[in-house]
């Protein structure tokens, strides 16, 4: 069953502290993606990974840090939340270029 | 900077009709453009999607027309149900060392009335 898994779904943070969102995908994807949708705004990409430890900027990527040491698993980094980090986040894998993208649930981050 | 835009930016059409949603991009590079479907608490998943040597694509009530000299592309759903009540993203990427870049555009959303 081809999946992208996110963790937590829901995760409320006091403004200033760490947020660490989880992804992992058993498709053996080699890229995977880190998106933010608010309302309005659509879909902007903050990271992509090109495999383990290959790791590009966004479009967004101020204020968000990323880690992928194994192929199946990326993660977001928020050091220091901000208010306006307030957001659904979404990761997603494909298997390269101009492919499908397969995205997680989502998480819905509030930093209060 | 937004090189994909979608309009309009909310649809509602009754059971039945047409329903078409339009987009267009500003990169001649781009030359692959899914439509990706999201339902409220889901992720976006691809529903349709067209290669730029193509004019047509067409998938069950879904059809995709694209127009590469002046850079637009609509969706159009045939026979609308109120289950495609949803928002749709138009997204582009390009044939290059940016392919695995993929823009999305803002989204349409489209209410279907029974």
């Amino acid at each position: 069953d081809m999946k992208v898994t996110q963790m937590p779904r829901y995760l409320i943070k006091r403004m200033g502290e760490n947020v660490l969102l989880e992804c992992g995908q058993d498709m053996s994807h080699e890229t995977m993606y880190w998106y933010r949708q608010d309302p309005g705004l659509g879909l902007q990409l903050i990271y992509i990974s090109y495999d383990v430890d290959s790791n590009s900027e966004g479009d967004i990527p101020k204020g968000y840090r990323v880690s992928r040491k194994k192929r199946e698993h990326f993660s977001l980094i928020l050091d220091s939340a901000k208010t306006n980090q307030t957001s659904v986040y979404f990761c997603a894998s494909s298997t390269g270029q101009n492919t499908e993208v397969f995205f997680g649930k989502g998480t819905r981050l509030t930093v209060v | 900077q937004q090189q994909v835009r979608q309009s309009p930016q909310s649809l509602t059409v009754w059971e039945g009709e047409t329903a078409i949603l339009n987009c267009s991009y500003e990169d001649s590079t781009f030359n692959y453009f899914p439509w990706y479907q999201q339902f409220p608490g889901e992720g976006p998943a691809l529903l349709i999607s067209i290669r730029s040597v193509s004019d047509k694509k067409e998938d069950g009530r879904f059809t995709i027309f694209f127009n590469k000299r002046e850079k637009k592309l609509s969706l159009h759903i045939t026979d609308s149900q109120p289950g495609d009540s949803a928002t749709y993203f138009c997204a582009a990427s390009a044939g290059s060392t940016n392919a695995y870049k993929v823009i999305f555009g803002k989204g349409t959303h489209l209410h279907v009335l029974p």
